[in-house]
């Protein structure tokens, strides 16, 4: 059953565009997460957030920012895409930070960047 | 930074038949291993979580953790059609550091 809810599921457009991409949990749930999963499957974490603060961001191009609104929702904003970052943007949500905290996905968006 | 292999790239196994998968990385200090499935076009959906060397397992799947050989692998009983997919082996990095993911195993099941 999903309960990490993602729109648009595909978005096509082109160079230098902004794009904006949204996530939502309904788990209640206080760490959100955005991975990048590139054209070879390759999976890699981008941001996590906790109580509306930013816990990590791995070095992603300042293009890329995340905004919350309140701890259900995530969303993934693109200043100026580029063809790079055409890929499939996954979040997922946990309920604290730690190790062992199971992390639940989202069905992805599928970027494509002309 | 922890990295993460994974083989076979693809594996073709008949229904019924022991599928076995592998997984590789490169620093042992990390609490955490976890197998995912990834079904074509679907969310990711994490099937086993293993903390200490031994065995764990959670109904078909069984993983395998060997801290010091850095190896964890899944092993997946009586494999139906429906587990067909991509399987993710993922390290978590520590508190709020998320997971590290290899490339993924290839799982076809056929009748």
């Amino acid at each position: 059953e999903t309960a990490v809810f993602q729109t648009p599921n595909y978005h096509v457009t082109q160079v230098g565009n902004e794009v904006s991409f949204n996530c939502k949990q309904t788990l209640g749930h206080d760490t959100m997460y955005w991975y990048k999963q590139d054209s070879k499957k390759l999976l890699k974490i981008m941001f996590s957030y906790n109580n509306k603060q930013l816990i990590v961001n791995e070095t992603v191009p300042r293009r890329f920012s995340p905004q919350s609104s309140d701890k259900a929702h995530l969303n993934l904003r693109i200043k100026s895409v580029e063809p790079e970052d055409s890929a499939v943007y996954l979040c997922a949500s946990s309920l604290g930070q730690g190790d062992y905290a199971e992390q639940f996905f989202g069905p992805g968006t599928r970027l494509t960047v002309l | 930074q922890q990295k993460v292999q994974q083989s076979p790239e693809s594996l073709t196994v008949s229904e019924g038949a022991m599928a076995s998968l592998n997984c590789t990385f490169s620093d042992g200090t990390s609490d955490n291993f976890r197998w995912y499935r990834q079904h074509s076009g679907k969310g990711l959906e994490m099937l086993v979580s293993i903390f200490s060397d031994g065995e764990k397992e959670e109904g078909r799947f069984t993983a395998h953790l060997n801290r010091a050989s850095l190896h964890v692998s899944l092993h997946i009983r009586e494999p139906q059609p429906s587990d067909s997919a991509v399987y993710l082996c993922a390290v978590s990095e520590g508190y709020a550091q998320g997971l590290t993911f290899g490339l993924g195993t290839r799982v076809s099941v056929f009748p």
